[in-house]
């Protein structure tokens, strides 16, 4: 079973200042993980995966993913905060092991940055 | 450069009219999925194919089903849409092959709303 837990429903930050999201995980085999963010009325957008290798993982938009194993956790960084990064941030995790294809998604964190 | 297309992005209906969404695709991807998501709630899978084959989730009303006539195309038919159906509907797709860590690529979506 797999498993994702974004414990904060909202996350406020102020323009400029660093950003943390915060994501933990549960699977059986080693993880696969996945940062998504969604704009009002707009689909999903892929952000950065962690497959292997390096823990910190630097994806679009200036985000980055530090992998940490002993803490099953994901988190979502930044360093300087913009307003337009306001969004809904949904983790997703998947296991590796062969056969199993469908990711199980966090209920998603809401960033608002102010100005 | 649209990858994943959702027509329409909007879809009026009525209480018991029978409504399709269509979802097409550029990127050849063998794996289609339709996802529903409410009100900034994480995406809930509906069902997914597998190249031709149809994976339906345990708790997906039978008042939802798919087609997916070719690689490109797959659309999600409501028979008897109730208030509770609205939502955003989320076309994603993803190829799948051994060995390879397939991402999800999202369409836009399309709200529905249910009079």
């Amino acid at each position: 079973a797999q498993s994702v837990a974004q414990p904060e429903d909202q996350v406020n930050v102020a323009e400029g200042n660093p950003l943390t999201v915060k994501c933990t995980y549960s699977v059986s085999g080693n993880p696969y993980l996945f940062w998504y963010v969604q704009y009002p009325n707009r689909g999903l957008q892929f952000l950065l995966k962690y497959i292997t290798g390096d823990n910190l993982v630097k994806g679009s938009y200036g985000f980055e993913a530090e992998f940490n194993k002993s803490q099953t956790s994901f988190h979502l960084k930044k360093p300087s905060a913009l307003v337009s990064d306001s969004a809904l941030y949904f983790c997703a995790v998947r296991d590796s092991r062969v056969g199993s294809y469908i990711p199980t998604f966090g209920r998603g964190t809401s960033l608002i940055v102010h100005p | 450069d649209a990858m994943v297309i959702q027509n329409p992005r909007y879809q009026v209906t009525q209480f018991g009219k029978p409504v399709t969404l269509s979802c097409s695709q550029t990127l050849n991807h063998n794996v289609m999925y339709w996802y529903q998501q409410k009100s900034s709630q994480a995406p809930k899978l509906l069902f997914h194919y597998y190249d031709k084959d149809f994976n339906n989730e345990a708790d997906t009303p039978d008042n939802f089903q798919s087609r997916r006539p070719n690689t490109s195309f797959c659309f999600l038919d409501i028979r008897s849409p109730g208030l509770g159906d609205a939502a955003m509907y989320l076309c994603a797709t993803s190829r799948r092959t051994s060995g390879r860590v397939e991402t999800q690529y999202f369409g836009p979506g399309t709200r529905l709303l249910v009079l």
